[in-house]
């Protein structure tokens, strides 16, 4: 299986801000990295897949990057609906695989 | 608009079984698969194992073979996950989540089903 490494694990910062999480996989998975949002209450949101690709609806805020093994998700101006938990998941191969999840708070 | 509605939380009892339902609406039910996922604070998120409702073809996360059934209704867009030999490692949340169409995400979830396996 691959593992997916995701850190930080934790995060804290200020609204306004910039952010960056980051999620290595244990093999290439090509470009195929998706990332989601978890919030109380709400089913979780795919923000981007296969490593850069915005998501209908996704503010341009967010961004991706990386392929093979290294990728990055970027919220640039951190707004007060941003604070949540990210999730990244490979979509190269069976069985699909998740990091561990970030959690982002305010500061 | 796409929704994924599971059902209800669970307490269940060890050495039993449990059935999970996601009714899917918005969309052509047989259109795209249906996924399985466990998330513990322990674990994380894992996947079970995946279900095309056209044909009720189904894979499994070898983690979770003979531990999970994926069935589909079509007749009611639902999807079900039966859950068999519970023990309390089986007690966690449960998600169904939709498979996009290539290059194959999840696009959509359910807001997933608590189960707690306990006496």
């Amino acid at each position: 299986d691959v593992q997916m490494t995701q850190s930080p694990s934790y995060l804290a910062a200020s609204p306004g801000e910039s952010v960056s999480i980051s999620c290595k996989a244990s093999k290439s998975i090509n470009t195929y990295l998706a990332w989601y949002q978890e919030k109380p209450g709400k089913t979780n949101k795919l923000l981007i897949y296969s490593g850069s690709t915005l998501q209908s609806g996704t503010p341009s805020r967010f961004s991706g990057s990386g392929s093979g093994t290294d990728f990055t998700l970027t919220i640039r101006s951190l707004e007060p609906e941003d604070f949540a938990v990210y999730y990244c998941q490979q979509h190269n191969e069976y069985p699909f695989t998740f990091g561990s999840g970030t959690k982002l708070e305010i500061k | 608009q796409v929704q994924l509605q599971q059902s209800g939380a669970e307490l269940v009892k060890p050495g039993t079984s449990v059935k999970l339902s996601c009714k899917a609406s918005g969309y052509t039910f047989t259109s795209n698969h249906m996924n399985w996922i466990k998330q513990t604070t322990g674990q994380g998120l894992e996947w079970i194992g995946i279900i095309n409702p056209g044909s009720g073809g189904t894979s499994y996360n070898v983690k979770f073979k003979g531990k999970a059934t994926l069935t589909v209704d079509k007749s009611s867009s639902t999807a079900f996950m039966q859950l068999s030999s519970l023990t309390p490692e089986d007690s966690a949340v449960y998600y169904c989540a939709r498979l996009s169409a290539l290059p194959y995400y999840f696009d959509y979830w359910g807001q997933g089903v608590m189960v707690t396996v306990s006496s």
